[in-house]
């Protein structure tokens, strides 16, 4: 089975600027979950999406936003960049099973630098 | 609010030794608890969990160990290998896969 993908890679954008990144879910998974990374903060949750549905958010404002599509791929957005929006972010999928852990699989993210 | 928190940022052991990775956490109603390890230029992978209901769980040279009444975890691994330089996240998940909060990490490194 192909991995969890990331699309772009690597990004480079100026204050104000919108960007979009987009996530590839493992075949079959249906649940994806994006998460930003930076230097001492650790993995901060963004949110998670399920069959199209935002079904829990984190403490982010609301210039991130974010999107799932019918076959599970997803995307977020963040409009109006900061210097501070520069980071590692994370998109992660799971098979959703309740009552059970459910494993994360991660992309190797997307590094947006804002200049 | 940081709700799981990993107050190392960094822990450095002898290879064939024992690490010790430490973890808090403040909300009770949290249904699991994850490590997770990453390298340089990947994402996080998965490497242990434990259900709140349990105290201990064992996976090969990993074992990690809750302690409810103290809100912590730890994760141990023995012996320690150069392989396993990297950083570790702690992370707490409901049962339903909703939200997982992640620690900021620490760094392990083992010398050779």
């Amino acid at each position: 089975k192909a991995g969890v993908t990331q699309t772009p890679r690597y990004l480079i954008k100026t204050r104000g600027q919108q960007v979009t990144l987009s996530c590839s879910p493992i075949s079959g998974h249906r649940s994806v979950s994006w998460y930003q990374q930076t230097p001492g903060q650790g993995l901060q949750f963004l949110f998670e999406y399920f069959s199209e549905t935002q079904r829990n958010k984190g403490n982010f404002p609301g210039r991130f936003s974010g999107r799932q599509f019918s076959n599970s791929r997803s995307e977020m957005n963040v409009s109006t960049l900061e210097l501070g929006d520069s980071a590692l972010y994370l998109c992660a999928s799971s098979f959703p099973l309740a009552g059970a852990y459910n494993e994360q699989f991660f992309g190797p993210g997307t590094r947006l630098t804002v200049l | 609010d940081q709700q799981v928190k990993q107050n190392s940022p960094s822990l450095s052991v002898q290879e064939g030794r024992i690490s010790i990775l430490n973890c808090d956490y403040t909300n009770s109603m949290f249904d699991y608890f994850l490590w997770y390890k990453k390298y340089p230029a990947e994402g996080p992978t998965f490497l242990i969990s434990i259900s709140s209901i349990k105290d201990k769980n064992e996976d090969g040279r990993f074992t990690v160990f809750l302690n409810k009444s103290a809100k912590h975890l730890s994760l141990h691994i023995v012996p320690s290998q150069p392989g396993d330089s990297a950083v570790y996240f702690c992370a707490a998940s409901d049962s339903g896969g909703f939200k997982t909060i992640f620690g900021a990490g620490t760094r392990l490194f083992v010398k050779a």
